[in-house]
């Protein structure tokens, strides 16, 4: 399975932008780059995806690089509410529509 | 948008007794459901995927006898677990989809067991 990487912490202050990084070297041309959060005690939730060009929803913005072998989630302005586990997965037409967890970041805001 | 319900949220049994636990797509019919469990501090593991009218198919080192799986219908999925242990105490999170490539994965809101 393609993997990604992610950092396992980071820290921002509130009303701050976010940007969550995430490394997949391995990507292949039909993989779909899947970001989803997790609250605590909750089921994880959809955030934003893509393919090849950047996206944006009322949650976040999807930044790919040229080469898809990165992507960067966008937290415009992060609140109290936004402090998750934030996973980037990719969605891989080989694997039968499984989506494989790494171990995400834990994103802490700060007051 | 497209829900996924999940029952019970939370639930407590005694060692040895059965559990079963309940998926629904709300808004959307789903030929394939999936189920995770995830342990304290850790990330969501892939148990095993639930196809409509068939048999699941679990993923390596996930007992099948122990974690019975039924999607008798296009909305709804079934986790059982049996015999239940100790060990088995988890939080047990369940997906949907719908059957287009690379669209957004829906999850319930999660079961706590709590096997005593």
């Amino acid at each position: 399975d393609a993997k990604t990487t992610q950092p396992n912490s980071m820290e921002s202050n509130e009303e701050e932008p976010v940007h969550l990084p995430c490394n997949h070297s391995t990507i292949s041309g039909t993989d779909y780059i899947h970001w989803y959060r997790q609250l605590p005690s909750q089921g994880p939730e959809y955030v934003i995806h893509g393919l090849t060009s950047n996206v944006n929803n009322r949650m976040a913005s999807l930044a790919i690089a040229e080469d898809r072998k990165s992507s960067t989630l966008i937290l415009h302005r992060a609140t109290l509410r936004d402090a998750a586990v934030y996973y980037c997965i990719l969605w891989m037409r080989t694997s039968g529509s499984r989506l494989t967890f790494g171990e995400g970041t834990q994103l802490t805001v700060n007051p | 948008g497209a829900v996924v319900s999940q029952h019970p949220s939370r639930v407590i049994c005694k060692s040895g007794t059965s559990v079963k636990i309940e998926c629904r797509s709300l808004d959307f019919q789903a030929t394939t459901m999936f189920w995770y469990r995830q342990f304290p501090k850790q990330s969501l593991m892939l148990m095993a995927t639930s196809n409509e009218g068939s048999k699941a198919t679990y993923e390596q080192g996930v007992e099948k006898d122990k974690f019975l799986i039924n999607h008798a219908s296009l909305t709804l999925s079934t986790l059982t677990v049996t015999s239940a242990h100790p060990e088995d105490s988890s939080f047990y999170i369940c997906s949907a989809q719908r059957q287009v490539h690379g669209t957004e994965a829906f999850f319930g809101q999660g079961t706590r067991l709590t096997v005593v």
